[in-house]
């Protein structure tokens, strides 16, 4: 059974700060990792995606990827109110069947 | 480009009725996936189709919930009969399925059952 953890949080940061979300999960096969974002009441949207170690950059937004500790992170610089939602981490496994396995998410709220 | 487009948005029953809800995936998107999303969980994937063929359909409830996709385009999820744990949002998603990576999400049906 694969899993994805995540702290549901709340995370609480400042206007302006970094904020940072972790993700960890139990299938070491996983190949690709998703970080998706959603608003109270809206669907899942995509934000980043990763596939190899390291770390991947969009605009305000840096993926890492630790495949030896299983572990995924998503970077938030200059934090807006607008980045106040809630944060699921998805995996990928290998193989022809690639639906996400999810984390629960976690709650992200940026104080003004 | 249209995104996923899902029907009803929003529907109540009472428990041990059947339920049935639509999904558009976006157009030319091989692949669809149905998720289940009870509050305050992740979605949780209940059935992957490439184009009319089911891929994985292991944490499909087999006894009360079926899903097809004919002629590989719209697919139907369905409920019969409903129980009160199967209140949540239903999301449907799909993706081009030829090496693309991005699964895009519908606005889901929310679901209540009494």
């Amino acid at each position: 059974q694969k899993e994805v953890e995540q702290n549901s949080g709340p995370l609480s940061v400042p206007e302006g700060a970094i904020a940072s979300l972790n993700c960890t999960y139990s299938d070491r096969g996983s190949q690709s990792f998703f970080w998706y974002r959603q608003y109270s009441g809206k669907s899942p949207e995509l934000i980043m995606f990763i596939y190899s170690n390291g770390d991947k950059e969009d605009g305000r937004f840096t993926a890492q990827l630790n495949k030896a500790s299983q572990y995924v992170s998503l970077l938030i610089r200059d934090s807006q109110p607008s980045d106040s939602a809630t944060y699921l981490c998805a995996v990928k496994g290998r193989g022809g069947a690639d639906g996400l396995t999810f984390g629960k998410g976690t709650h992200l709220i940026i104080q003004p | 480009e249209a995104g996923v487009a899902q029907s009803p948005r929003y529907k109540i029953i009472e428990k041990r009725q059947s339920v049935a809800f639509w999904c558009n995936p976006i157009s030319g998107h091989a692949t669809l996936y149905w998720y289940q999303q009870i509050l305050g969980q992740g979605p949780k994937l209940l059935i992957q189709f490439q184009n009319n063929g089911v891929v994985d359909d292991s944490q499909l409830p087999k006894d009360r919930f079926s899903a097809e996709r004919l002629k590989g385009v719209d697919s139907t999820l369905k409920i019969q009969p409903a129980k009160l744990e199967d209140s949540a949002v239903y999301l449907c998603a799909s993706s081009s399925g030829q090496g693309g990576e991005t699964q895009y999400f519908g606005p889901g049906t929310r679901l209540l059952v009494l």
